[in-house]
């Protein structure tokens, strides 16, 4: 089935850890993002990347980074977690920037 | 600035119509979104609606746009139990850079 795969679907982490989210995308879209979704504050994007080989910075970048080495693939990494990273993260893609969004499922990330 | 802004909570019977408001800032979006989020699943793409249309139906959905006074609503008819979740309007940012900015969410409560 065509989509976008998130995984792990949830985490929990120590604080300090290095973590990395991975995103699949098999509808050969060329824009991928990331997105955290906090209680009372939406979805807030992280990262974004048009097309492979580039990659851009969000509304709230810090903490995070992320590469984009093929089209299918995009995934974000914390470095050293902290508890302020606890959230739901959502990858997207789109044909291209003036296309729709679609979303994967999410993963559930907590810091401790 | 960005600003997108939602009402928090709609509350309806079965059967009625429900409308969920948006206002945005930026007069310069491109597209307008609506997405729908159920419990502990991703954003689904409603429909969308381009900035120089008034208009959009498909099938039980009416999306609205005055684009004088910012605003954009979704009317859906006949709502039915099966459309309790969190609803998000989005709009893009022009230049195809794909950006989102995103409301805080209107949560969608059907009553049988």
């Amino acid at each position: 089935i065509a989509g976008i795969t998130q995984a792990p679907t949830s985490q929990i982490l120590a604080a300090g850890r290095r973590m990395t989210l991975r995103c699949t995308q098999d509808m050969r879209h060329n824009a991928m993002y990331w997105y955290r979704q906090d209680l009372g504050l939406g979805l807030r994007l992280i990262h974004y990347s048009n097309t492979a080989g580039t990659t851009g910075k969000g509304e709230v970048p810090d903490g995070y980074s992320v590469s984009r080495a093929n089209t299918d693939d995009f995934p974000l990494t914390l470095a050293s977690a902290v508890p302020s990273q606890t959230s739901v993260y959502f990858c997207a893609s789109s044909g291209d920037g003036n296309q729709p969004q679609h979303f994967g499922d999410g993963t559930r990330l907590s810091i401790l | 600035g960005e600003d997108v802004e939602q009402s928090l909570f709609l509350s309806v019977r079965e059967g009625d119509s429900s409308v969920i408001n948006c206002t945005y800032t930026d007069s310069s979006s491109t597209y307008l979104y609506w997405y729908k989020q159920e419990p502990g699943a991703g954003l689904q793409l409603l429909t969308y609606i381009f900035s120089n249309m008034d208009m959009k139906q498909d099938q039980r959905l009416t999306v609205l746009l005055n684009k004088k006074d910012k605003h954009l609503s979704l009317r859906i008819a006949d709502t039915q139990t099966g459309d309790s979740a969190i609803y998000f309007c989005a709009e893009s940012k022009p230049g195809n850079t794909g950006k989102l900015i995103f409301g805080q969410g209107t949560t969608l409560q059907v009553k049988p």
